[in-house]
């Protein structure tokens, strides 16, 4: 069964930091790009960075360059989010979700990140 | 930033009734267009990608068209797991995804 799971979500004071995974299971992961997907409360859906296969090729939304820093371990079958410099308009449900032909077909729960002091 | 926009933003519907949900852009995104539909506590699922193409598994009750800058998702029978919020994504300017406001389609 193809899965993503995050995990890592919690609260943190604003200026803090928190890093998020997301395990993947069910397909060959070292295959895909993956990317963070967030979703602020009550609010749509913000994309915020992709990694490609091999990790060697990566974007950012420019509301998160500079403060964030997405990885992969492909060997874990896991993809990772440092968040640094958080604000509180980084409140969201964090999605990571697998990129096929340009979107995004398999997401996961998501975690939550609530950034407040 | 290609802006999508969705209409209406609430959609009311009555079972077995036809649903017609909207997304312009703001440029021409060719048929790199995807829709999703969410549910209250729940990740988005992808149901259609290229515009008309049906996600695996998306029930065939579920239809997009469109190319450009104007695309239509239609739901030819409403059933009651079909309530929900649908947001339209495009992937043309990738890797910079965007996606619409959303359109709640909520029962009648």
């Amino acid at each position: 069964q193809v899965q993503l799971v995050e995990s890592g979500g919690g609260l943190v004071k604003p200026g803090g930091s928190l890093r998020l995974s997301c395990a993947a299971s069910g397909f060959t992961f070292s295959d895909y790009y993956m990317s963070w997907i967030r979703q602020a409360p009550g609010k749509g859906l913000e994309w915020v960075s992709y990694i490609s296969s091999s990790g060697s090729t990566i974007y950012y939304a420019d509301s998160v360059k500079g403060r964030f820093t997405i990885s992969r371990d492909n060997a874990k079958n896991s993809l990772y989010l440092q968040m640094n410099s958080l604000r509180a308009e980084d409140t969201a449900v964090y999605y990571c979700a697998r990129v096929i032909t340009g979107t995004t077909d398999i997401w996961g729960q998501g975690t939550m990140v609530t950034v407040s002091s | 930033e290609i802006v999508m926009t969705q209409s209406p933003a609430t959609l009311s519907v009555s079972p077995g009734e036809r649903a017609t949900l909207s997304c312009r852009a703001s440029q021409s995104v060719s048929s790199n267009l995807a829709w999703y539909q969410q549910k209250p506590g729940q990740a988005p699922r992808l149901l259609i990608y290229g515009a008309s193409t049906r996600a695996t598994g998306i029930p065939a009750r579920f239809s997009g068209s469109g190319s450009g800058t104007e695309f239509t998702l239609t739901i030819s029978s409403l059933q009651s797991e079909d309530f929900a919020v649908y947001y339209c994504q495009q992937y043309n300017n990738w890797p910079r995804l965007t996606f619409g406001g959303g359109t709640k389609v909520e029962i009648k």
